[in-house]
C-alpha cells in the first residue's frame, strides 16, 4: 500500500498570507489527523477528521481549520499567518481502532517570514 | 502541563552501549505507542502496547508498559548508529467515553549514537 503523502513538502509564506496544505491518507484509512511540530513545543495535535467530520480538536486558534473529502483526502488551512506558525506540519492517517495507531506522512515544512 | 513526560530529553552514547528512555504520566491510557522520527521525515510507528505489564521485543528494542498503564520504557541493547533519531511516546485515551480516541505525544528523547 502507498503511504501517506503530503503536498507541498516545503513552503515559504509571508506574514498575513494564508496557506493550504494537502494530505492523502493510506487507502482504507478513514481518520486523518493533523499535527504541528516545533522544537520548543514538540508534536501538538491540531484536529482529526473522520468520515468528513471533525471529531477531535486541539487547542489552536480559529485561524487553523481543516476539512476532509469523501475520498478521505484532507486539507488544512491557516489564515493570517504569523511568524510563530513556522513549523513542520504532519498529517497522519489511522484505522481509528482502540489503539489508534498513526501512520505519518513526511510533513510540510512551512516557513513564515 | 505536559500530559506525557519523556526522559531524558537528550541522550548521546557510543555504539554498543545500552540505554533506556522513559515515558511517564499521571493518566491511564488505553494503549501506548512508540515512534521513531528521523530528520526530515514523519514519525514511524515502532510498537503499540495495550496490556498493563506487557513487554514487547523488536530485535534489540524492548518495550514495557507499566502495570497501571501510566508509564512505559524503551530499552535498546547494543545501540547502533542507525538507532539515531527522535523517540516519541504517545498515549491513547478515550474521548467522551465512546469509541472516539485522542492521542497525546510526549516531547521526545533525541538519541544520538556515535560510531
Amino acid at each position: 500500500k502507498a503511504g501517506v503523502t503530503q503536498t507541498p513538502r516545503y513552503l515559504i509564506k509571508t506574514r498575513g498570507q494564508q496557506v493550504t496544505l494537502s494530505c492523502s491518507p493510506i487507502s482504507g484509512h478513514r481518520s486523518v489527523s493533523w499535527y504541528q511540530q516545533t522544537p520548543g513545543q514538540g508534536l501538538q495535535f491540531l484536529f482529526e477528521y473522520f468520515s468528513e467530520t471533525q471529531r477531535n480538536k486541539g487547542n489552536f486558534p480559529g485561524r487553523f481549520s481543516g476539512r476532509q473529502f469523501s475520498n478521505s483526502r484532507s486539507e488544512m488551512n491557516v489564515s493570517t499567518l504569523e511568524l510563530g506558525d513556522s513549523a513542520l506540519y504532519l498529517c497522519a492517517s489511522s484505522l481509528a481502532g482502540t489503539s489508534y495507531e498513526q501512520y505519518f506522512g513526511p510533513g510540510t515544512r512551512l516557513t513564515v517570514t | 502541563t505536559q500530559l506525557l513526560e519523556q526522559s531524558p530529553q537528550f541522550l548521546s552514547i557510543q555504539e554498543g552501549e545500552n540505554l533506556t528512555v522513559y515515558c511517564n504520566s499521571s493518566s491511564v491510557f488505553s494503549s501506548l505507542q512508540w515512534y521513531r522520527q528521523e530528520p526530515g521525515e514523519g514519525p514511524v510507528l515502532l510498537v503499540t502496547v495495550v496490556t498493563g505489564g506487557e513487554v514487547k521485543k523488536l530485535k534489540r528494542l524492548t518495550f514495557q508498559f507499566g502495570d497501571a498503564r501510566k508509564d512505559s520504557s524503551l530499552h535498546i541493547t547494543a545501540a547502533q548508529t542507525g538507532d539515531t533519531g527522535l523517540y516519541l511516546c504517545a498515549g491513547a485515551m478515550a474521548v467522551s467515553g465512546g469509541s472516539n480516541y485522542k492521542l497525546t505525544f510526549g516531547k521526545g528523547t533525541l538519541l544520538t549514537v556515535n560510531p
